[in-house]
């Protein structure tokens, strides 16, 4: 069974980079080609897709946050990584990674962790 | 940019059937996700391409997509099915979600 576990500062500054790690278990980047996505829910409100990986290293980005996202792999730790820039308070939200993305579903899902975005 | 309309909330009695509408230009075009959350958990997988269920999903749980609407209904609907469902699909390669349907179940 896959799986995933997000992880990282849970408080960052305005204008500050938020950064997320995503730790997978359950089965390697290596054994099959996966989709791997992030996604964020402020509190009471709806999933916003922030963006996906492939298993190669290529990425589709949400266009509105495009400009200030970084997705990344790191297959010899079995992670993936969100790094968001400039981030204010609208940024403030429960943050989840999931195995999937695009045509293919979501399947997997961490727990979420959630980030405030204050001084 | 693409979007995906939800009604905010549907209402069923315990036993009845619960249907929740995702509406979207040419949706039936395109493969449509659904995911339940319910609160203070992660959304969980419950319809994929339109119509399958992932493993251990009730078979209460089906959809459908066709046109702009893509449709999940819950047949026999129990109280343990009260939560947030989610429409999903993919365009432009973007993800897309529906702004979520609360089910209550009275």
């Amino acid at each position: 069974q896959v799986q995933l576990q997000e992880s990282g500062p849970g408080l960052v500054k305005p204008s500050q980079t938020l950064s997320l790690t995503c730790t997978v278990s359950g089965g390697s980047f290596s054994s099959g080609s996966y989709y791997w996505s992030w996604i964020r829910q402020p509190a009471g409100k709806g999933l916003e897709w922030i963006g996906r990986l492939y298993t190669s290293g290529s990425t589709n980005y949400n266009p509105s946050l495009k400009s200030r996202v970084t997705i990344s792999l790191d297959t010899s730790k079995n992670q993936f990584s969100l790094k968001l820039t400039s981030v204010t308070a609208a940024d403030t939200a429960v943050y989840y990674c999931a195995r999937g993305g695009g045509d293919y579903p979501l399947t997997y899902w961490g727990q979420g962790t959630l980030v405030t975005v204050s001084s | 940019s693409y979007e995906l309309t939800q009604p905010p909330s549907v209402s069923v009695s315990p036993g009845q059937t619960a249907s929740i509408t995702c509406s979207g230009d040419k949706l039936g075009d395109k493969y449509v996700c659904w995911y339940q959350q319910k609160p203070g958990q992660s959304p969980v997988l419950v319809i994929y391409e339109d119509r399958k269920r992932p493993s251990g999903i009730p078979e209460r749980f089906s959809g459908s997509n066709s046109g702009n609407t893509a449709t999940l209904t819950i047949s026999g609907t129990q109280g343990m099915d009260e939560a947030d469902y989610y429409c999903q699909a993919w365009d432009s390669s973007t993800v897309v979600f529906g702004g979520g349907t609360k089910l209550t179940v009275l």
